[in-house]
C-alpha cells in the first residue's frame, strides 16, 4: 500500500513566521504535489515536482516555495505566513504525472 | 467556466437510498476518470478508476462515464451512514497532463 505521511496534522503559527510542511512517500513515486483545500474552492495546486530538485508552479504559487532534495520527501515552505494562508494543506504523490494520486492525511494550518 | 464542474451539495439522503453524484467537464480529450472519497479532516482516497466510456462496478459503487455528453456519475446503492463524506471527481487526458479535480460534493447519509 502507498503511504504518504505529513509531518503535522495541526499547526498554529503567527503572522510573519516561516512555516515548513513536510511530506514523505514510501512508494518511490516520481511526482509529488502540494495542494491547499478551502471550502467551496476545492483542491488548488500550489506546486508540484516531477523529479528530485525539479519543481513547477501550480495554480496558486504566490507566497509559497518548495524543496525536493530527496525523491521521497517534498517540503512546502511559507516564507512569511499570512492569515489568508490558513487552510488545509494536502500532499500527494503519483508514479506518472497523469496517474492516480495518493494523498496524505493533510495538515490543518491556522495563522493568527 | 471551470474545466470540471461538480455540485457542492450538501446532499442529504436516508440510509438505504440510491445516491447519484455527478461531474460535467468541458475537455473532450479527458480519457481517464477517477472518484475520490474524503472523510472529514482526512485526505482523499481513491474509490474508483475508469477508462473511457462505460460502467465499472465495485460492490455498492458504480462509476459511469458518458463521453458523448461529457458527464460522469458515481452511484452508491444501499447507502450507509459510513458513506457520509465528500466525493471528488478527477480526470486526465493521459497524455502527460496532471489530474484535474472537481470541487467535491458533500454527502450525508441519515440513519
Amino acid at each position: 500500500d502507498v503511504k504518504v505521511t505529513q509531518s503535522s496534522r495541526y499547526l498554529v503559527k503567527r503572522t510573519g513566521e516561516k512555516v515548513f510542511l513536510e511530506c514523505v512517500q514510501d512508494m518511490d513515486h516520481e511526482n509529488m504535489f502540494w495542494y491547499r483545500q478551502d471550502p467551496g474552492l476545492g483542491l488548488r495546486l500550489i506546486y508540484f515536482s516531477y523529479d528530485v530538485k525539479m519543481k513547477e508552479k501550480g495554480d496558486i504559487p504566490e507566497g509559497y516555495s518548495v524543496s525536493r532534495e530527496k525523491k521521497e520527501r517534498f517540503s512546502l515552505i511559507l516564507e512569511s505566513a499570512s492569515t489568508n494562508q490558513t487552510s488545509m494543506y494536502l500532499c500527494a504523490s503519483s508514479l506518472g504525472l497523469q496517474e492516480t494520486q495518493y494523498f496524505g492525511p493533510g495538515t490543518r494550518l491556522l495563522v493568527l | 467556466q471551470k474545466e470540471v464542474e461538480q455540485d457542492p451539495g450538501p446532499l442529504s439522503v436516508p440510509e438505504g437510498a440510491i445516491v447519484s453524484l455527478n461531474c460535467t467537464y468541458s475537455n473532450s480529450a479527458f480519457q481517464y476518470f477517477m472518484w475520490y472519497r474524503q472523510y472529514s479532516r482526512k485526505g482523499p482516497e481513491l474509490l474508483m478508476y475508469t477508462y473511457s466510456s462505460g460502467n465499472k462496478e465495485d460492490g455498492r459503487f458504480t462509476a459511469q462515464v458518458d463521453k458523448s455528453s461529457k458527464y460522469i456519475s458515481l452511484f452508491i446503492r444501499d447507502s450507509q451512514p459510513s458513506d457520509s463524506a465528500t466525493y471528488l471527481c478527477a480526470m486526465t487526458t493521459g497524455s502527460g497532463d496532471k489530474l484535474t479535480f472537481g470541487t467535491g460534493t458533500r454527502l450525508a447519509v441519515r440513519p
